[in-house]
C-alpha cells in the first residue's frame, strides 16, 4: 500500500551544524514531494518542495534531493539555527484518476542546541 | 489576510455528544481537506473535497462526516465522539481542484473526548 517512512524520528544538532532527514516512499507513481515545518503549537507550513523531474532543489540554507530509482528523498538544513527547531514532515503526492493524494511521513522532531 | 480559520481551537467533550469543528477559507480555494495529527503517525487524511460537488473519504474516515455546501466552508462533524477521536485536527485548502501543490493549513483544533 501507499506509505512514507521518515527517519530519524528525533534529531538533535549543535547550532551551526547540518541536519539531514530522510524519507522513503512506496509508490513509484509519486510525483511531488513537499516538506512541511511545524513549530511548537503552530500549523504545518510548506518550506520546500520538489517534483519528480528534478533531482535537487535549494533555497538558502535548505535543500531537498530526490532519488527516484531508490524512492528516497531527503531534506538538508545547513548552518542550523535555534529557530530551525520544529517537527518536519515529508510527504509524497500520488496522482489518482482526478486528484493528487498526499501521504505524510510520521515526522522528525529537530532540536537545535544553542 | 489570506487564511484558513478553524473553530473551536480547543474543546473538551464527553463520549457521544455530537460536535462540529468549523473550517473556513477566504482564498477562493477549490480543494479542502481534514487531517488528524497523532504522535508518531504524522498527518492522516480524514476527508477531502475537490470542489462543492465532490467529497470523498480519506484514509481514516470512520466516525466522521463532512459537508461542502459552499466553497469557503468545510465543517467536520463527529456524530458520536469516542475517546479514540481525541486528537489534533487540521483543516487545509489548496487552490486547485485536484491538488497539485501547497496545502494551506488552519491553526488546528485540539479535541479531547472523555
Amino acid at each position: 500500500g501507499e506509505n512514507v517512512e521518515q527517519h530519524p524520528s528525533t534529531l538533535s544538532v549543535q547550532e551551526g551544524d547540518s541536519a539531514v532527514i530522510k524519507c522513503t516512499y512506496s509508490d513509484s507513481a509519486s510525483n511531488y514531494f513537499p516538506w512541511y515545518k511545524q513549530e511548537l503549537g503552530k500549523r504545518p507550513q510548506l518550506i520546500i518542495d520538489i517534483r519528480s523531474n528534478v533531482g535537487e532543489k535549494k533555497d538558502q540554507r535548505i535543500a531537498v534531493t530526490l532519488n527516484k530509482t531508490a524512492k528516497h528523498f531527503s531534506l538538508h538544513i545547513t548552518e542550523t539555527q535555534p529557530e530551525d527547531s520544529a517537527v518536519y514532515f515529508c510527504a509524497a503526492s500520488i496522482r489518482k484518476t482526478s486528484y493528487d493524494k498526499v501521504i505524510f511521513g510520521p515526522g522528525t522532531s529537530l532540536s537545535v542546541i544553542p | 489576510e489570506a487564511q484558513v480559520t478553524q473553530n473551536p481551537r480547543y474543546l473538551i467533550t464527553v463520549t457521544g455528544k455530537k460536535l462540529t469543528v468549523t473550517c473556513s477559507q477566504n482564498m477562493n480555494h477549490e480543494y479542502m481537506s481534514w487531517y488528524r495529527q497523532d504522535p508518531g503517525l504524522g498527518l492522516r487524511q480524514i476527508y477531502y473535497s475537490m470542489n462543492v460537488e465532490v467529497t470523498d473519504k480519506g484514509d481514516v474516515p470512520e466516525g466522521y462526516k463532512v459537508s461542502r455546501k459552499e466553497k469557503r466552508n468545510f465543517p467536520l462533524i463527529l456524530e458520536s465522539p469516542s475517546p479514540n477521536q481525541t486528537s489534533l485536527y487540521f483543516c487545509a485548502s489548496s487552490p486547485f481542484s485536484g491538488y497539485t501543490g501547497e496545502l494551506f493549513f488552519g491553526e488546528g483544533s485540539r479535541l479531547t473526548v472523555l
